[in-house]
């Protein structure tokens, strides 16, 4: 199995500053991790994934942080806009079928 | 392209009744998951189909809970026996090969009175 954790459930930032969302997993042997983005009345909706044989994986304004060490990854988002108003999630893969995702992290930024 | 598509968007039901939820993914994708989200919470896995492939159903929370998906393509969800527990938002996602980006839907938001 697998337990995913997000360090905060809400997170406030200013338009134009970075932001850092957080997440925890348990199982040494996950190996596929993606982040998505869910607003409001909406699906989950693909932001960017790595896989355990990286520590790192940029996107546009995002990178994707893995600790294989402490169990951590993380999703920046550079110059955060007020379009990234949203719930975040990490989806953590450990048995090639299932994935499991954290409760999420509200995002709000701040004009 | 056409997305993941889900039918009804909403649907609101008496506690005891039987619910029918449709997932069609998007077109030439041989892996869909079946999920649910509670107010709040994150997604609970309830079950995945692989092409032909016998599914996973270990995240079914109860045998009032089943899913088919025919011809490789369409899923139908159905939850006989309605609970107020059961009510939550119902997500289906799919990807083109399995454990890849999946693809969700808008979801199906239940409500059990």
């Amino acid at each position: 199995g697998e337990s995913v954790g997000l360090h905060l459930p809400t997170l406030s930032v200013q338009e134009g500053d970075n932001s850092i969302i957080n997440c925890a997993y348990s199982n040494s042997a996950s190996d596929y991790f993606i982040w998505y983005k869910q607003e409001s009345g909406k699906g989950p909706q693909f932001i960017i994934d790595i896989r355990s044989n990286m520590d790192k994986r940029q996107g546009q304004r995002v990178t994707v942080l893995l600790n294989k060490t402490v169990k951590h990854l993380s999703l920046q988002i550079a110059a955060t806009q007020p379009g990234d108003s949203a719930v975040y999630f990490c989806a953590v893969g450990n048995t090639g079928n299932q994935f499991y995702f954290g409760t999420g992290t509200s995002l709000t930024v701040i004009p | 392209g056409a997305g993941v598509s889900q039918s009804p968007s909403n649907k609101v039901t008496e506690k005891g009744k039987d619910v029918e939820l449709r997932c069609d993914p998007i077109s030439g994708h041989t892996a869909l998951y079946w999920y649910r989200q509670s107010l709040g919470q994150g997604l609970e896995f309830l079950i995945y189909f692989q092409g032909n492939s016998a599914p996973d159903k270990s995240g079914l929370p109860s045998d009032r809970f089943s899913a088919e998906r025919t011809g490789g393509s369409v899923s139908t969800l159905t939850i006989q026996r309605t609970q107020q527990e059961d009510s939550a938002v119902y997500l289906c996602a799919s990807s083109f090969v399995t454990y890849n980006e999946q693809f969700f839907g808008p979801g199906t938001r239940l409500t059990v009175l």
